[in-house]
């Protein structure tokens, strides 16, 4: 069965330091694409990344970055030189075979709190 | 315009009224979806609309009634709702459901409070 895991329920951190949200996965599906939103306090869900399971190349945005390594099922996000507007609940999901497509499984979830 | 537009932001009702949401995108997206989340968790599938047709419905009570008028629009029928109905609904769309590639994007939601 599909499963998200993301171990981290809460992380404080002060301005400008750099955060690593980690998200493990677990799926049958040799194909299937992972994503990262972020959830801020206004309430809807930003799209923040999708990475397909052939592609294993990290990616970088701005002060975003991606890391996947499928050895260990993992897909781990960074946030270098946080800020406040970071603040946010910032959720994994994974979408493989299972109802028939795009039915993502999200993960619990991870609170990240940026204070000045 | 990459927008999900949801009506009302609030809505207070009581356990015998009835309400609706709306839900609407000019995206061209063919799929379009209900969630419901509760505080401090993820978002739960509710329901799947693909091609204007239902797709998947998660085991939905029947107080909660779907439909979608167009490829633009999805509306939530809400009907006797219980107070643990109080949630934050989302609505999100998608390119399309043949594959399951399609990031969805989500609208802001309607926090709902029954009474």
């Amino acid at each position: 069965a599909q499963k998200v895991t993301q171990a981290q329920t809460e992380i404080s951190v002060v301005e400008k330091e750099d955060v690593t949200l980690d998200c493990v996965y677990e799926t049958r599906d040799t194909t299937y694409y992972l994503f990262w939103y972020k959830q801020p306090p206004s309430g809807e869900l930003v799209f923040l990344i999708r990475r397909n399971s052939f592609d294993e190349q990290n990616e970088i945005s701005g002060r975003y970055s991606w890391n996947f390594q499928k050895s260990t099922s993992s897909f781990n996000f960074t946030i270098t030189a946080s800020q406040v507007v970071d603040s946010a609940v910032y959720f994994c999901a994974l979408s493989d075979s299972t109802g028939g497509g795009n039915k993502l499984t999200f993960g619990t979830g991870t609170q990240l709190k940026v204070e000045l | 315009d990459t927008e999900v537009t949801q009506t009302p932001k609030h809505l207070v009702m009581g356990m015998t009224n009835k309400k609706s949401l709306k839900c609407e995108q000019h995206m061209g997206h063919r799929a379009m979806y209900w969630y419901k989340q509760k505080a401090k968790k993820p978002p739960e599938l509710m329901f799947v609309y693909s091609y204007e047709k239902l797709s998947i419905n998660e085991s939905v009570p029947s107080r909660f009634s779907p439909e979608c008028p167009n490829s633009s629009l999805l509306n939530l029928h809400l009907h006797a709702l219980q107070p643990e109905d109080s949630a934050l609904y989302l609505c999100a769309s998608s390119h399309g459901t043949e594959s399951y590639y399609n990031e969805q994007f989500f609208g802001p939601g309607t926090r709902l409070t029954v009474l």
